[in-house]
């Protein structure tokens, strides 16, 4: 079973940039689909970014494209999600989950909070 | 663009049945999903393809659908399984592929 740790959260001005990681302890990381999905404070879920198993597909929410990019490596076991030109409102609880069949998200991570402020 | 729409709240009392549903036009040809979410919580699977239930997910936890509606039935609602849930589903093209969650359901356990 894959267990996901999110870190890299923290503190950044509107306008800065900030790198996310997320450790997988599984060796089927490599084998596995992987998101990014966030949750500002008392809202609902809002899927970010989807990377494939290898890297070779990549597909983002139009509210990010062009400032975020997702990354992955495998040798490592960690996925990546590079913020740039952040915004208040992007303010959120930033989740990394395993994607399956293209489908559902399944298991999570337990969150790393980005707070985006002056 | 498409959205999946759910009712914001639903209240039961114990040992009643929920059922929360999530629309939307794209549904016949995608498959759902849902979660259960608790306060400072992850999100946790526990519907995938519109009816499979995950393992170590309890049996009262059901889903089905019917074209263009996707419903979570929870059959004998304990206290614990008040949180919020979210229905999720996928739109794609030749172009680009998303997925999208709905906009969530409160449960109450009165």
């Amino acid at each position: 079973e894959v267990q996901l740790v999110e870190s890299g959260g923290g503190l950044v001005q509107p306008g800065g940039s900030l790198r996310l990681s997320c450790a997988a302890s599984s060796l089927t990381f490599s084998a596995s689909e992987m998101h990014w999905v966030r949750q500002a404070p008392g809202k609902g879920l809002e899927w970010v970014a989807y990377i494939s198993s290898t890297g070779s597909s990549i597909h983002y929410a139009d509210s990010v494209r062009g400032r975020f990019i997702i990354s992955r490596d495998n040798a490592k076991n960690s996925l990546y999600l590079q913020m740039n030109s952040l915004r208040a409102e992007e303010t959120a609880v930033y989740y990394c989950a395993r994607g399956l069949e293209r489908g559902w998200f399944d298991p999570w991570g337990q969150g790393t909070l980005v707070t985006v402020s002056s | 663009s498409f959205g999946l729409t759910q009712p914001p709240s639903v209240s039961v009392s114990p040992g009643q049945t929920a059922r929360i549903s999530c629309s939307a036009a794209t549904l016949p040809n995608h498959y759902a999903s849902w979660y259960q979410q608790k306060p400072g919580q992850a999100p946790l699977l526990i519907i995938y393809k519109d009816s499979q239930r995950p393992s170590g997910i309890p049996e009262r936890f059901s889903g089905s659908s019917s074209g263009t509606t996707v419903t979570l039935t929870i059959s004998g609602v304990q206290a614990e399984d008040e949180a919020d849930y979210y229905c999720q589903s996928t739109d794609s093209n030749v172009t680009y592929r998303r997925w999208v969650f709905g906009g969530r359901t409160k449960l109450t356990v009165l």
